[in-house]
């Protein structure tokens, strides 16, 4: 079975700071990793994604995720916040067998302030 | 590309009463999925087809919910008799089968949020 873990259920953080969200898996195998965000009263946007090579991976509005196979996690950073990164933001995770079923951790809100 | 489209957006119903949700998919898209997004349980998957076939449907909480998809441009999920605590938003999503070139992202449809009363 996969599982995805998203410990924090808000994260706030200033204007102009670097942010992280923190994401651990479990998958039997190597993972295909995902993030996701959701902005109010809409569905979910692809952001990035993990599938091989390099273990820093880059994606959509300066995000950026780095895949940690030792520490099993895929913490989503981005080095200057936005208030418009203010969101919903889900880590997805499938494994290789899995056909595409992904599971999704519980989410995690970030709330940057000016 | 016109994007997941789903109706409606909102639906208002009464305890009892049957509820239909409508998915039009990506065109080409070979995956259909169903999410229920409530904020005790976060984002369920509750069934997803390949190719209009029922591929995985133990998300489904109950006989009162059924899904069905006629063909590739469309799918349906059925609540009858809706309750309460039926009450969340509900996510359609679509995607391409998993290949070496398309990792299969799922692409999400706005939504329809459901208020059983």
């Amino acid at each position: 079975a996969q599982s995805v873990a998203q410990p924090e259920d808000q994260v706030n953080v200033a204007e102009g700071n670097p942010l992280t969200v923190k994401c651990t898996y479990s998958v039997s195998g190597n993972p295909y990793l995902f993030w996701y965000v959701q902005y109010p009263n809409r569905g979910l946007q692809f952001l990035l994604k993990y599938i091989t090579g390099d273990n820093l991976v880059k994606g959509s509005y300066g995000f950026e995720a780095e895949f940690n196979k030792s520490q099993t996690s895929f913490h989503l950073k981005k080095p200057s916040a936005l208030v418009s990164d203010s969101a919903l933001y889900f880590c997805a995770v499938r494994a290789r067998n899995a056909g595409n079923m992904l599971t999704f951790g519980g989410g995690t809100r970030l709330m940057v302030k000016p | 590309d016109a994007g997941v489209i789903q109706s409606p957006r909102h639906e208002v119903t009464e305890m009892g009463q049957e509820v239909t949700l409508r998915c039009k998919p990506i065109s080409g898209h070979d995956y259909l999925f169903w999410y229920r997004q409530t904020m005790m349980r976060g984002l369920e998957l509750l069934i997803y087809f390949n190719n209009n076939v029922p591929i995985d449907d133990s998300g489904m909480p109950e006989d009162r919910f059924s899904a069905k998809m006629p063909n590739a441009s469309f799918s349906t999920l059925k609540i009858q008799p809706s309750e309460p605590r039926d009450s969340a938003v509900y996510f359609c999503a679509s995607s391409k089968p998993w290949t070496l070139a398309n990792t299969g992202e799922l692409f999400f449809g706005e939504g329809s949020r459901l208020t059983v009363l």
